[in-house]
């Protein structure tokens, strides 16, 4: 499984866009870019997902670079909901496993 | 909104007994995963299963073993307990198409004394 890379932490204003970073430099091809996110004491839920093009939802909005070995996690107008751990996830065209990295924990100050 | 329910929010066992954890989702969902979560490790994936009676190993499935009979439910059994067991579990289901999302349930935080 390709492996994914995300700052440990992020701290953003409330109010205020939040842009999560994501690498994946040995993405293949055929997977797809998926974004989950953990509020505390509550399973991960999904926030967005992605193959080569960009992506908006209710929640979120996602950017794809060009080459695919990274991608972005937009929140446009960061609330103290959405402190939580983030997780990027590749998702290989074949295979039916999910592997979830360490994330990036979003603080956000009011 | 897709549901998936775990029977137990929290659990205590004993070292030994068996122990089952139950999950039910009701979406029609193909895939089915269970997934344990623990400080410092992340999400780890126990078993997954793409159809009934069938199931697949994940990356940790010492010490466990799975049940689907029905396409809605599927069991994680820990044969028996020990303490390093003792973790969050987290239940998860999909459709089968590769670009289907995961739907998680809330977990079951399972102490083991």
């Amino acid at each position: 499984d390709a492996k994914t890379t995300q700052p440990n932490s992020m701290e953003s204003n409330e109010e205020e866009p939040v842009h999560l970073p994501c690498n994946h430099s040995t993405i293949s091809g055929t997977d797809y870019i998926h974004w989950y996110r953990q509020l505390p004491s509550q399973g991960p839920e999904y926030v967005i997902h992605g193959l080569t093009s960009n992506v908006n939802n209710r929640m979120a909005s996602l950017a794809i670079a060009e080459d695919r070995k990274s991608s972005t996690l937009i929140l446009h107008r960061a609330t103290l909901r959405d402190a939580a751990v983030y997780y990027c996830i590749l998702r290989a065209n074949y295979g039916q496993n999910f592997v979830f990295g360490p994330g990036t924990r979003l603080s956000v100050l009011p | 909104d897709v549901k998936v329910t775990q029977s137990s929010r929290y659990l205590v066992k004993r070292t030994g007994e068996k122990v089952f954890l139950e999950c039910v989702q009701d979406m029609d969902h193909e895939n089915m995963f269970w997934y344990r979560q623990d400080p410092g490790l992340g999400l780890r994936l126990i078993y997954f299963s793409y159809d009934v009676k069938m199931k697949e190993k994940g990356d940790i499935p010492e010490g466990y073993s799975v049940s689907r009979e029905k396409k809605e439910r599927f069991s994680l059994i820990l044969e028996s307990a020990s303490t390093n067991q003792t973790s969050m579990y987290l239940c998860a289901s999909s459709f089968g198409a590769v670009d289907s999302p995961l739907h998680f349930g809330n977990g079951t935080r399972l102490t083991v004394t």
